[in-house]
């Protein structure tokens, strides 16, 4: 059975760009949770996905976009990429979207917006 | 809107000590789920343990430990035998919703040989 696993590892951007980050989740999880960690931050929920539905989201604007597939693997787009946009991203997934549901989270995806 | 604290930005143990990590956090919920997840130098969240808020009894993993004061909101982890592999973040978590999980800070953990 394979984890959370997540590409790139890393990336590098500038201002103004767009970047798409993909999520695989672990094996027979229909639920993916992507997070925002700023350096020296605690990780912010972004949106999370379930059976390719969004199904919550958390404080971010639409330029923060996501898809997930009918393998249940995920992507994080965000266009029109600022300076603050650098950041750690990771994505979680669990068995279902249920609060009894833990979560399992990947390496994470380390983004630098110059 | 649920908010979590972790007031200890570092901390240090000597190996095979115990250690204790604090963590508040403000809710008028009455039924939730709280978590210690690790976080070593690798970046991959490593669940330690879980509580469900409406269960009484503190949860334990090996050596890992809680302490859960509903009314004070108050989840406390506790390390014993602190070993150098322990040495990580560990961020204190929130939830009441699978789909809305808050996490504090961090509290930087050393574990010294």
């Amino acid at each position: 059975e394979t984890g959370v696993t997540q590409s790139p590892t890393h990336l590098i951007k500038t201002r103004g760009q767009q970047v798409t980050l993909r999520c695989s989740s672990q094996s027979g999880h229909n639920t993916v949770s992507w997070y925002q960690q700023a350096l020296g931050q605690g990780p912010q929920f972004i949106f999370q996905y379930y059976r390719e539905e969004e199904n919550g989201r958390g404080n971010f604007p639409p330029r923060f976009s996501g898809l997930q597939f009918p393998n249940y693997s995920s992507e994080l787009n965000v266009n029109a990429l600022e300076l603050d946009d650098s950041a750690l991203y990771l994505c979680a997934s669990s068995l279902d979207r249920f609060s009894t549901d833990t979560q399992y989270f990947g390496p994470g995806t380390r983004l630098t917006v110059l | 809107a649920q908010t979590v604290t972790q007031s200890q930005p570092e901390m240090s143990v000597q190996e095979a000590e115990t250690v204790t990590l604090s963590c508040t956090y403000d809710t008028s919920e009455s039924n939730y789920y709280l978590f210690w997840y690790k976080q070593p130098p690798s970046r991959q969240m490593i669940l330690v343990i879980r509580q469900e808020a409406y269960k009484q009894q503190n949860a334990t993993e090996n050596r890992f430990s809680v302490n859960f004061q509903k009314a004070a909101k108050s989840f406390s982890l506790k390390i014993s035998d602190s070993q150098l592999g322990d040495t990580a973040m560990y961020f204190c978590a929130f939830m009441k919703h699978n789909n809305d999980m808050r996490f504090g800070a961090g509290t930087r953990l050393t574990v010294k040989p």
